[in-house]
């Protein structure tokens, strides 16, 4: 059982580099979403997807792009990094908007 | 909007002690309830859930009640041990619509031997 999975789990950007944060699930959830964790924030919602090509924003959308072309994969992408957004990022899914969720081990990035 | 308010941590307990994070939520509507816990270093899971008024969640030792007058969903635990140190979050769900979770900002339990 994958559940979900996140790439890369560390990463290291300069300003203004571009990457992409990879999440899949294997669970057939409709539901899946991104979240920043930073000291004393808590989980904070960046992105969301209620399924196949349907993504909103959620609290902190500005900086991200998602988007969501298969069931199974939902990457976060960020096109200028700034120091900002140096972070830990959790992928989760669920089968539903009020279901629990499945969260993913996380990508800590720095951006330098 | 809907909001999660947790105590703020950390907590420093000795083993055998007895816990309680308080959680409190605004919402409107009838929402789902949920504790969630993370380990160092990994993501987070589910510890219990609530869906409605008066339901008791509990696994693993820890407990929390669904209490709509006082809108609260307190964790305890009677007798805390050392692999319990984690992060605790709160969290709410509508029970209506496609709202992802609300999180609260989460609790740091340290508890020593």
């Amino acid at each position: 059982n994958a559940g979900v999975t996140q790439t890369p789990k560390f990463q290291v950007l300069k300003t203004g580099q571009s990457m992409t944060l990879q999440c899949a699930q294997d669970m057939n959830h409709e539901y899946m979403s991104w979240y920043r964790q930073d000291p004393g924030m808590g989980l904070r919602l960046i992105h969301y997807s209620v399924g196949a090509g349907i993504t909103d924003q959620g609290e902190v959308p500005n900086g991200y792009n998602v988007s969501r072309s298969t069931t199974e994969d939902f990457p976060l992408r960020l096109l200028s990094a700034a120091p900002s957004q140096t972070s830990v990022y959790f992928c989760a899914s669920n089968v539903r908007g009020t279901s629990p969720l499945h969260f993913g081990n996380g990508t800590r990035l720095t951006v330098t | 909007g809907d909001s999660v308010t947790q105590m703020e941590g950390p907590v420093t307990l000795s083993e055998e002690a007895c816990l309680t994070i308080n959680c409190t939520y605004t919402a409107t509507g009838y929402p789902s309830l949920f504790w969630y816990v993370q380990y160092p270093g990994e993501g987070l899971q589910l510890l219990l859930k609530a869906t409605k008024a008066d339901d008791k969640g509990s696994n693993k030792g820890f407990e929390a009640t669904y209490r709509k007058e006082t809108t609260s969903f307190h964790l305890e635990k009677g007798s805390v041990q050392v692999s319990d140190s984690a992060v605790y979050f709160c969290a709410l769900s509508r029970n209506s619509g496609n709202t992802p979770l609300v999180f609260g900002k989460g609790t740091r339990l340290s508890v020593i031997a």
